[in-house]
């Protein structure tokens, strides 16, 4: 089973930056939040993770609490073609991929 | 492009075919996966291959057969599928034991069952 929960639905006016929440408070130490997204029946594409400290990479930022019980995906500047399902997972760094288990996630509407 | 290519991109059969979906990595990874997306639910993962060995097989029915003869390549044989078997069917791969590990999917095979 999923060990998040996210919004099931998100809007975001073009341009804008779309913060997308990730709730994971049973998550334990050595696990890393990962962000998946999946536009329209293509297959999810990596975004980005992290451990604890925040993390930012050329599509998004990572922003994980203090206490690691939820976290943000950071969309600067979101645009017509982020429009996608986007997916948080939590997975421990200690066991192989089968460990890459997905929810519903938040589907994110860019709006004109 | 992922690095990760699957064939057929579409595919209809009828419930006495047989019929193979294809998946190839060219990132040289040592595990492959099948994971199974039905309308409207989230991904479901279907097997899983670590060097070229099954380690999972999340209660799959035995029409589904999965075949991976070597890192780069797996199949997944599908024989007297249901209608109810229609989805999307995603192949993934990643490099195991490596601490960042990430999951790479291929684009899909849109399965239609009639």
């Amino acid at each position: 089973d999923a060990k998040t929960t996210q919004p099931p639905s998100m809007d975001c006016a073009e341009g804008r930056a779309a913060n997308l929440p990730c709730n994971h408070s049973t998550i334990s130490g050595n696990e890393y939040v990962y962000w998946y997204r999946q536009i329209h029946s293509q297959g999810p594409q990596y975004i980005i993770h992290g451990l604890k400290n925040n993390e930012t990479n050329e599509m998004a930022s990572l922003i994980i609490t203090e206490d690691r019980k939820s976290s943000t995906l950071i969309l600067p500047h979101a645009t017509l073609r982020d429009t996608a399902v986007y997916y948080c997972i939590v997975r421990s760094r200690d066991n192989y991929g089968q460990n890459f288990v997905f929810g519903p996630g938040t589907r994110l509407s860019v709006l004109p | 492009e992922t690095g990760v290519t699957q064939t057929p991109r579409h595919l209809v059969m009828g419930m006495t075919n047989k019929k193979s979906l294809k998946c190839e990595q060219h990132l040289g990874h040592n595990a492959m996966y099948w994971y199974k997306q039905s309308a409207k639910k989230p991904l479901e993962l279907m097997f899983v291959y670590s060097l070229e060995e099954r380690v999972e097989n999340n209660s799959v029915p035995s029409r589904f057969s999965p075949e991976c003869p070597n890192s780069s390549h797996l199949f997944l044989h599908l024989h007297t599928l249901q209608p109810e078997d229609s989805a999307l069917y995603l192949c993934a791969s990643s490099q195991v034991g490596r601490m960042n590990e990430k999951l790479f999917f291929g684009s899909g095979t849109q399965l239609s069952v009639l």
